[in-house]
């Protein structure tokens, strides 16, 4: 198994560009999340999914969007683009488990993007 | 914001047990304390997970004192490779990480 992959490793983009992340993960999980982190902190909420045509929002939603058409693929959207977007994106998914949404997940490497 | 309190670093010597503290003193019934460690830019990764009981498994061991207001991760045998950052987390639902406790492993 790949496991959790995301493409690219690295992004340079312009103030008001657009991009997708891609996420995918063959380990036939339901739920899938997005995360963000700054320099020296902790990984922030973006968007996560328990299943295929179901997202909502976690901490730090705005300025992002996601679908899930697949169970294997959870594509984070970036519309216009800011340097406070300028952050390392981990993807990462999970079973359901008896603490919900906080059962053991499995991340990705991370997108490291810079917005200039 | 994160409901855990854990110190920003600590040193441990190779061969050596690193006990790692973590305070969660408004911690409620139904949550769990989860530990997952971040090695230099890497992604996370789950090490253990706990409700009342301590726990073990291939990577390390979870106390959880008997209140549950605090619990230590203890990797009994601490080599290079576990420098990171480690990440205390007391969950019912999402998982919301703070700053961590940087371990450092020396020779």
């Amino acid at each position: 198994n790949a496991g959790v992959t995301q493409t690219p490793k690295f992004r340079i983009l312009k103030i008001g560009q657009s991009m997708t992340l891609q996420c995918a993960q063959d380990m036939n999980h339901n739920y899938m999340y997005w995360y963000r982190q700054d320099p020296g902190m902790g990984l922030k909420l973006i968007y996560y999914s328990v299943g295929a045509g179901i997202t909502d929002k976690g901490e730090v939603p705005n300025g992002y969007n996601v679908s899930r058409s697949t169970t294997e693929d959870f594509p984070l959207r970036l519309e216009l683009a800011a340097p406070s977007q300028t952050s390392v994106y981990f993807c990462a998914s999970s079973f359901p488990g008896l603490a919900a949404l906080g059962n053991e997940q499995f991340f990705g490497p991370g997108t490291r993007l810079t917005v200039l | 914001d994160a409901k855990t309190t854990q110190p920003p670093s600590m040193d441990c010597a190779e061969g050596r047990a690193a006990n790692l503290p973590c305070n969660h003193s408004t911690i409620s019934g139904n949550e769990y304390v989860y530990w997952y460690r971040q090695i230099h830019s890497q992604g996370p990764q789950y090490i253990i997970h706990g409700l009342k009981n301590n726990e073990t498994n291939e990577m390390a061991s979870l106390i959880i004192t008997e209140d549950r207001k605090s619990s230590t991760l203890i990797l009994p045998h601490a080599t290079l490779r576990d420098t990171a950052v480690y990440y205390c987390i007391v969950t019912g639902g999402k998982l919301i990480f703070g700053t961590g406790t940087r371990l450092q492993v020396f020779p």
